[in-house]
């Protein structure tokens, strides 16, 4: 059965730093494409981030410079590293594993993230 | 990178059909079939219902269906539940990004 747990999530100050897991189970983290995809409090849904099956990463506009998306194979985990975070980036953070490019197959249950002072 | 356009609200009653439109441009939702559809629930993740633009994964009610025509894609329910209240939220791939769509809230009377 394919499952991902996020953890890492917590209040932090602005500017401050943050870093995301995702563990996942029942599957091979690098050899699927994955993401992680935010929702802030009461609203839709925004991309975030993808490191694809090859290693190849891309980033929305808004976090590029300052997020970065990897992944340990040995972990078989998924990580997010989060940067001079702002109060915009106040959201459920969710890892998603890709069945193509852009179909998310399987979710987390996300994890909360509050940039606040 | 703007959000693909969704209405805002829909609602029906049990046993009709509705339609959830989902409008982008000739950049990504008019030029890649890769076009998914999400419904969460409240305080829940979301799930997949439609991927490339009418595929439906297993397990996923034919109630469900999706359709695509020029840059504005469509999810339709038919038979309408109860269970299908929810946000349900349209996707694209746009070359090196994803977009969604605000979400629509739709509301079974």
């Amino acid at each position: 059965e394919v499952q991902l747990v996020e953890t890492g999530g917590g209040l932090i100050q602005p500017g401050g730093s943050l870093r995301l897991s995702c563990a996942a189970s029942g599957f091979t983290v690098s050899t699927n494409h994955m993401s992680w995809v935010r929702q802030a409090p009461g609203k839709g849904l925004e991309w975030v981030s993808v490191i694809y099956s090859g290693g190849s990463t891309y980033y929305a506009d808004s976090v590029k410079g300052r997020f970065t998306i990897s992944r340990d194979n040995s972990k078989n985990t998924l990580y997010l590293q989060m940067n001079s975070l702002r109060a915009e980036d106040t959201a459920v953070y969710y890892c998603a594993r890709l069945y193509d490019f852009s179909s998310f197959d399987h979710w987390g249950q996300g994890t909360l993230v509050t940039v606040s002072s | 990178q703007s959000a693909l356009t969704q209405p805002a609200s829909l609602s029906g009653f049990p046993g009709q059909s509705i339609t959830i439109s989902c409008t982008g441009t000739s950049s990504d939702v008019g030029t890649y079939n890769l076009v998914s559809w999400y419904q969460q629930h409240p305080g829940k993740a979301p799930k997949l219902m439609i991927y490339e633009v009418s595929k439906r994964p297993s397990g996923v009610s034919n109630r469900f269906s999706g359709s695509k025509s020029g840059n504005t894609a469509a999810l339709t329910i038919s038979g309408l539940q109860a269970e299908d209240e929810a946000d349900y939220f349209c996707c694209s791939y746009a070359g090196s990004s994803t977009l969604f769509g605000g979400g629509t809230k739709l509301t079974v009377l």
